[in-house]
């Protein structure tokens, strides 16, 4: 069965720490998509980033990163050096090629609340 | 800016009534997917429509149902509304199994 797991519910910082939401997914698909969406108190749903299942490089955009381990089937997204702008819910997504549909199977959200 | 477009922002109505809402895709884009939020089920997949045609089901109920038109726009139909169906409404698209955008949601209050 498809599943995605965000075990933290929330948590809190100062900015300028580091903190690291972990996503942890399980899939029958040998052939998979990976997602981290963010929601930010108005709302909105942005995308982050995607993943496929064939690419476990770890990827840096500016203070954000993301690491995909197969082996663990975990794609661990990290903010360094957090601000208070990056409060927010984020969500990780699963979609699976198979069955000819991008649906997305969705974690429960960790809410990330940055203080000054 | 995502792109895709949701109206209304807000809809307020009452149970036993009938809504629709409505979701214009990015240009070019041939899918349209329609997710619920609500607190208690969080993040769901409704339905998808590619090209005009429905491509998957997901946890939609009887009372729900949706289309594409030709000009790729979809409506969700919120019909016997109860106060349950109390949720954020998100559409989102993509070009074929890729990215999804989102819409900036509706919010339904039924009271």
């Amino acid at each position: 069965a498809q599943k995605v797991t965000q075990a933290q519910t929330e948590i809190s910082v100062v900015e300028k720490e580091d903190v690291t939401l972990d996503c942890v997914y399980e899939t029958r698909d040998t052939t998979y998509y990976l997602f981290w969406y963010k929601q930010p108190p108005s709302g909105e749903l942005v995308f982050l980033i995607r993943r496929n299942s064939f690419d476990e490089q770890n990827e840096i955009s500016g203070r954000y990163s993301w690491n995909f381990q197969k082996s663990t089937s975990s794609f661990n997204f990290t903010i360094t050096a957090s601000q208070v702008v990056d409060s927010a819910v984020y969500f990780c997504a699963l979609s699976e090629f198979s069955g000819n549909t991008g649906k997305l199977i969705f974690g429960q959200g960790t809410t990330l609340q940055v203080k000054p | 800016d995502s792109g895709v477009t949701q109206t209304p922002k807000h809809l307020i109505t009452a149970t036993g009534q009938r809504v629709t809402l409505r979701c214009s895709p990015r240009s070019g884009d041939l899918s349209v997917y329609w997710y619920q939020q609500s607190l208690d089920q969080g993040l769901q997949f409704l339905i998808q429509y590619y090209n005009g045609e429905e491509r998957a089901k997901g946890n939609i109920l009887e009372r729900f149902s949706a289309q594409q038109f030709p000009d790729l726009h979809s409506e969700l139909n919120l019909s016997s509304l109860e106060l349950g169906d109390s949720a954020l409404y998100f559409c989102a698209s993509s070009l074929q199994q890729d990215t999804q955008y989102f819409g900036p949601g509706t919010r339904l209050t039924v009271l």
